[in-house]
């Protein structure tokens, strides 16, 4: 199984600010790699996908890179409505989520 | 407009089944990979099974290989997942989620989430 791991686990940024988020793979994944974002008691919405490429409607403050192993979600200039939990999955070997970064108010 | 509209929260004793469903509207639903994606209270998101737009065709997650089963209703654009043996480790929030392009693996469209609840 390609193991997810995403850090830190709890990020506190001001709004404004930039937000970058960290996501590894135990082995690689090529660019089979997607974002998502959740808030409380909604389902996930996708972000970003093949690394790199932005979801429709998705804000371009919201971007994504990498490839193979590790991987960066980064929210060039925070807005209130980022506060969010967000998640990496893979989906080259299988379908496989990271634990999550809670982006939370600093 | 694609709509991914989910049956009802359920809640089932010990060692009983779950079956849940998931309407599709606004595409071609015999098009398109359909997976189901759960959620325990507080915690991340798991992977459980996909199933491929013919229906003749599904993979599941490992550690519930034998107790978990999707199918689909062409006729009726409706996905299914049935849980048996549960407990209350699979008390959780269920989603059914499409691909953003067949075979893509990553998920545009989201079910509104079923919350099922397995205690005695």
């Amino acid at each position: 199984e390609t193991v997810m791991t995403q850090s830190p686990a709890t990020l506190s940024v001001s709004p404004g600010e930039r937000a970058t988020l960290s996501c590894r793979a135990s082995q690689s994944v090529g660019s089979n790699l997607a974002w998502y974002q959740q808030k409380p008691g909604q389902a996930p919405r996708l972000l970003i996908y093949g690394a790199s490429t932005r979801a429709t409607g998705i804000p371009d403050r919201f971007s994504g890179s990498g490839s193979g192993t590790e991987f960066t979600l980064t929210i060039s200039s925070l807005q209130s409505e980022d506060f969010a939990l967000y998640y990496c999955q893979q989906y080259k070997n299988w379908y496989t989520f990271g634990q999550g970064t809670n982006l939370e108010i600093k | 407009q694609v709509q991914l509209v989910q049956s009802g929260a359920e809640v089932k004793n010990p060692g009983a089944s779950v079956k849940i469903s998931c309407k599709a509207s606004g595409y071609t639903f015999s098009n398109y990979y359909m997976h189901w994606v759960r959620q325990a209270p507080g915690q991340g998101l798991e992977w459980l099974g996909i199933i491929n737009p013919s229906g003749d065709k599904r993979s599941y997650a490992q550690n519930l290989q034998g107790r978990v089963t999707v199918t689909r209703d062409t006729s009726t654009s409706t996905l299914y997942m049935e849980l048996s043996s549960l407990t209350s480790e699979d008390t959780a929030v269920y989603y059914c989620a499409r691909e953003i392009a067949t075979g893509s693996g990553s998920y545009a469209y989201w079910g509104q989430g079923t919350l099922v609840t397995v205690s005695s």
